[in-house]
C-alpha cells in the first residue's frame, strides 16, 4: 500500500537557520503530494501542494518540489522563524480517492 | 466561513465503555473524513463519506467502531467498547468534493481509555 516516510525529530535550528525536512514516498500510480502544518494548539492545515512531477508547491516561504525520479518530496525554507515552530506533516493521496496518507510528522523548534 | 467542528474537545473514559463523537463539516462540502491519530504518529483514515455515503471504509475496525453521516451533513463516530489502544486524537475534515484537492481539518477530539 502506500506509505510515507520523513524524517524524526525533533528538529532545533537557530532564526534565520536554513530548514530542510526529507520525506520519501511509496505509492502506485501518480499520487499528489502535500505538506500540512500544525502549529501548537491549532487543527491541520495545508501548508502548500504538488499534484504532478517536477511541480513545485511553495506557500509562506516554504517550497517543496515533486521529484518522482526520487519519490520525494522534501520541505524547505530559506530562513525559519520563532513562529514556524511547529508539527510538519507530509502526505499523498493517490489518483483514485482523496484521502490522505500521512508521514508521522516532524517537530520543529526554532529558538531566538 | 465557519471551519469544521468537533465536540467534545476531550473525552476519558474507561475500557470496556462507548463513546461519541461529532463532526459538523463546512457548510456544503460534500466529502468527510474521519481521521485516527495517535501520539507521535501520522493520521490515519478511518472512514470517507461522499455526501451520505461511504466512499472508504476499509481501515474502520468494524467489530467495534461505526460512523454515519445522516443526510450528508452531520456526522457521528462511536466506539463500543472501548479498548486502551483507540486512545488517540479523533480528526473530522471535509472538503468541497471529492476530487477538490484540499481538505479543511477539525480541531480533534482527545480521547483517553483509562
Amino acid at each position: 500500500g502506500d506509505s510515507v516516510t520523513q524524517m524524526e525529530g525533533p528538529v532545533t535550528l537557530s532564526e534565520e537557520a536554513f530548514l530542510t525536512i526529507n520525506c520519501t514516498y511509496t505509492a502506485t500510480g501518480y499520487p499528489s503530494l502535500f505538506w500540512y502544518v500544525q502549529y501548537p494548539g491549532e487543527g491541520l492545515q495545508l501548508l502548500l501542494k504538488a499534484t504532478k512531477a517536477d511541480d513545485k508547491g511553495s506557500n509562506k516561504g516554504f517550497e517543496a518540489t515533486y521529484r518522482k525520479e526520487t519519490t520525494s518530496f522534501h520541505l524547505e525554507k530559506g530562513s525559519v522563524q520563532v513562529s514556524d515552530s511547529a508539527v510538519y506533516f507530509c502526505a499523498l493521496s493517490d489518483t483514485g480517492r482523496r484521502a490522505l496518507t500521512f508521514g508521522s510528522g516532524t517537530r520543529l523548534q526554532v529558538q531566538p | 466561513e465557519a471551519g469544521v467542528a468537533q465536540s467534545p474537545r476531550y473525552k476519558i473514559i474507561e475500557k470496556r465503555q462507548s463513546v461519541a463523537f461529532w463532526c459538523n463539516p463546512i457548510s456544503g462540502h460534500a466529502t468527510l473524513y474521519w481521521y485516527q491519530q495517535i501520539l507521535g504518529q501520522g493520521p490515519k483514515l478511518l472512514i470517507q463519506f461522499q455526501n451520505n455515503g461511504v466512499v472508504d471504509d476499509s481501515q474502520l475496525p468494524k467489530d467495534r467502531f461505526s460512523a454515519e453521516r445522516l443526510k450528508g451533513v452531520d456526522s457521528t463516530l462511536k466506539i463500543q467498547p472501548a479498548k486502551l489502544e483507540d486512545s488517540a486524537v479523533y480528526l473530522c475534515a471535509s472538503s468541497p468534493e471529492a476530487s477538490s484537492y484540499e481538505q479543511y481539518f477539525g480541531p480533534g477530539t482527545r480521547l483517553t481509555v483509562t
